[in-house]
């Protein structure tokens, strides 16, 4: 499988725990983004990465959260201490330098009880 | 699976018929459209796109209308099938270097068997 993949696909966390999801985008993209979707909704921009640059950051993106991509291929996105409003799909994306389209994964659903 | 499709406009269809799934959006700036696919318990599926500098795109089965003047952009999916069930995104990219895409409200396209 060459899309975007994402690990693991189903999370469920106590409130107040920290999460860490994976996301291992398509080989030859250096461009990767974060995305999260609540029910009904269509996805919300929260970060971007050109290569292992972190280029921009939506103002979802609350301190409690924080994304990496050390080596410009797999990235992961962390959430500290997590409330129950942070319930919701976490999607990753790729493209390749010319930015469009975006490829996406099939998301970590992150249930918080 | 969970549905992203909740509480959301939606066409349905009889099989074999043509779908024509709409979409209206806000800002001047943007320079690119994609049409998105996304199934229950999916990530969104690139379907086709188009730019500002074009008004019509065609693929297989499915061709993108863009429609500047008043803001419109339509799907148009020929001889719908039962696998078309899905909800539909339109989304846009804002001209001026930033790469977030931006959804719109999805619309649920139910194939009539």
């Amino acid at each position: 499988d060459t899309g975007v993949s994402q690990d693991p696909r189903h999370k469920i966390t106590k409130r107040g725990q920290n999460v860490t999801f994976r996301c291992d985008p398509i080989s030859e993209h250096n461009r990767l983004y974060w995305y999260r979707q609540t029910l009904g909704q269509g996805p919300e921009f929260l970060t971007y990465f050109q290569n292992e640059a972190q280029l921009e950051k939506s103002r979802l993106l609350s301190d409690r959260f924080s994304a990496e991509r050390p080596k410009g291929s797999f990235s992961t996105l962390e959430i500290q201490r997590t409330e129950q409003g942070d319930s919701a799909m976490y999607l990753c994306a790729s493209s390749s330098t010319g930015g469009q389209p975006q490829h996406f994964g099939d998301g970590t659903r992150l249930s918080i009880l | 699976g969970e549905s992203v499709g909740l509480h959301l406009p939606t066409l349905s269809v009889q099989e074999g018929d043509n779908s024509i799934i709409n979409c209206a959006y806000s800002n001047s700036a943007s320079d690119y459209f994609i049409w998105y696919k996304q199934e229950s318990g999916k990530g969104p599926q690139f379907i086709i796109d188009i730019r500002s500098n074009m008004d019509k795109r065609q693929g297989q089965r499915v061709t993108v209308l863009l429609n500047k003047t008043v803001k419109h952009l339509s799907l148009q999916i020929a001889a719908t099938q039962p696998g078309d069930s899905a909800v539909y995104f339109c989304a846009e990219n804002i001209a001026g270097g930033y790469q977030k895409v931006t959804f719109g409200t999805g619309t649920k396209l139910q194939v009539i068997p």
